[in-house]
């Protein structure tokens, strides 16, 4: 059964680092997707995109972040400059078309020291 | 903001038992979902629910769209130990929205 991927399942890094968060959707889906899960909280959106752009972002998604699809199968989140309040589970789902039910990747733990 | 509050937070059963836990708003909302998040991976898809008043089953699980379109319920038959975890409603936004939101979880421990 075709699933949606991450990598790193684990990244640790520097506070004022950048990260690169990478998704590999599942490959006939158009609508591509970030959430962030703070250790015990619930899932958060933070940006859909579709079509090469942003179609939506939350109050959470600000200058720090973009995402990007640098080719036919990734889809990437990247964070400028970490700060220690982006430690968290980053989830990347896609979904076949806007109504269509979203299907989440495994995650990728951010832990920003 | 919307939000979706899950009751009970957390329960222990027994194995063999009947669980229920649900979902409410004080929104409504056209699209009601039910994931199982295990520690440490993502959530995965349960049911979807489109139609108020709609009953769906998925093997052991049952999940039912309220008629108000403001809550909605999920049932699991004859629990076992695999089913531990953290059950999360969500709901897709109001139209012109791409984005689900999640509700507060209910955690699900299953004693043996």
């Amino acid at each position: 059964e075709p699933e949606v991927t991450q990598t790193p399942s684990h990244q640790v890094t520097q506070m004022g680092q950048e990260v690169i968060l990478r998704c590999v959707p599942i490959s006939n889906h158009l609508y591509f997707y970030w959430y962030r899960q703070i250790l015990g909280q619930k899932v958060e959106f933070l940006v859909s995109f579709y079509n090469n752009e942003i179609s939506e972002k939350s109050e959470i998604f600000d200058d720090q972040f973009s995402v990007e699809r640098p080719d036919g199968s990734n889809f990437t989140l990247k964070i400028r400059s970490t700060k220690l309040e982006d430690s968290a589970m980053y989830f990347c789902a896609s979904s076949e078309d806007r109504y269509n039910e979203q299907f989440f990747g495994p995650g990728t733990r951010l832990t920003v020291l | 903001g919307q939000q979706l509050n899950q009751s009970p937070q957390s329960m222990f059963i027994q194995e063999g038992e009947d669980v229920s836990m649900n979902c409410t708003s004080s929104s409504i909302f056209n699209t009601w979902l039910w994931y199982k998040q295990d520690p440490g991976e993502g959530p995965v898809l349960l049911i979807a629910l489109y139609k108020a008043g709609e009953l769906t089953s998925n093997g052991r699980l049952t999940a039912q769209f309220g008629i108000t379109r403001k809550d909605s319920f999920l049932n699991i038959s004859a629990s076992i130990p695999s089913d531990v975890g953290i059950y999360f409603c969500a709901v897709e936004g109001t139209s012109g929205t791409y984005k689900y939101i999640f509700g507060t979880g209910t955690r699900l421990k299953v004693l043996a």
